[in-house]
């Protein structure tokens, strides 16, 4: 069966540490892979696309993995930062849609 | 740029009624929209694709009779929960995408309660 699987654990760092967080999938093939933040009674906020031919994707802060063969997605926070704090969904491409994951959340301690 | 709302950002109502959300793209033309759900601590799920002017497109398990979608200019797509329900409680959002590219950019969300 099809899957998409992040840390389903609540992932608690301190200020100022990178944060890594996980995205694995089973039976799907994407053409690209996106990652979004949503903080508590708010719709998901776009972060970061990644192409099946691009191994890499940075923006300020933030850096995205995409390794087809092991079927996973990294997503690193550098020098996090309390308002950093959300939960970050990832999601792939099916057919012109979008399957997400059920997200991790992240707490950025001071 | 590329900003989406929601009207309304909450709604109660009683279990019977109907229920109608908008969803705006104010700054560009959405030639697709889709329409998600999310219960609480849990994934978005997609309920419907809608293209301007062409009939939504319904997940499985998702019914087109009680979950009517409307998406008849390129900046407007409606979804109206009929004889809602309590079960029907959950978060709603849309989201908008351009033409061809893979971005989607997603609205605030509407919190509909069934009492």
């Amino acid at each position: 069966s099809q899957k998409i699987e992040q840390n389903s654990e609540a992932l608690n760092i301190q200020e100022g540490k990178t944060a890594t967080l996980t995205c694995n999938y089973t039976n799907y093939s994407p053409a690209y892979l996106q990652w979004y933040r949503q903080d508590p009674g708010r719709g998901p906020v776009f972060l970061l696309l990644i192409r099946e031919n691009e191994k890499e994707k940075r923006k300020e802060r933030l850096k995205v993995t995409f390794d087809t063969t092991l079927k996973q997605s990294l997503f690193h926070i550098t020098a996090s930062q309390p308002a950093d704090s959300a939960t970050y969904l990832c999601a792939l491409s099916q057919g012109g849609k979008l399957i997400f994951g059920q997200g991790t959340e992240l707490s950025v301690k001071p | 740029g590329a900003v989406v709302s929601q009207h309304p950002s909450w709604v109660i109502c009683k279990s019977g009624t109907s229920v109608k959300i908008e969803c705006r793209s104010l700054d560009f033309q959405a030639t697709t929209m889709f329409w998600y759900r999310q219960f609480p601590k849990q994934s978005l799920m997609l309920m419907a694709t809608s293209n301007e002017g062409s009939k939504a497109t319904y997940e499985q398990g998702v019914e087109k009779d009680k979950f009517l979608i409307n998406h008849a200019s390129l900046t407007l797509s409606t979804l109206t929960v009929t004889s809602a329900h309590p079960e029907d409680s959950s978060f709603y959002i849309c989201s908008a995408k351009q033409g061809v590219n893979y971005e989607q950019y997603f609205g605030p969300g509407t919190r509909l309660t069934v009492t």
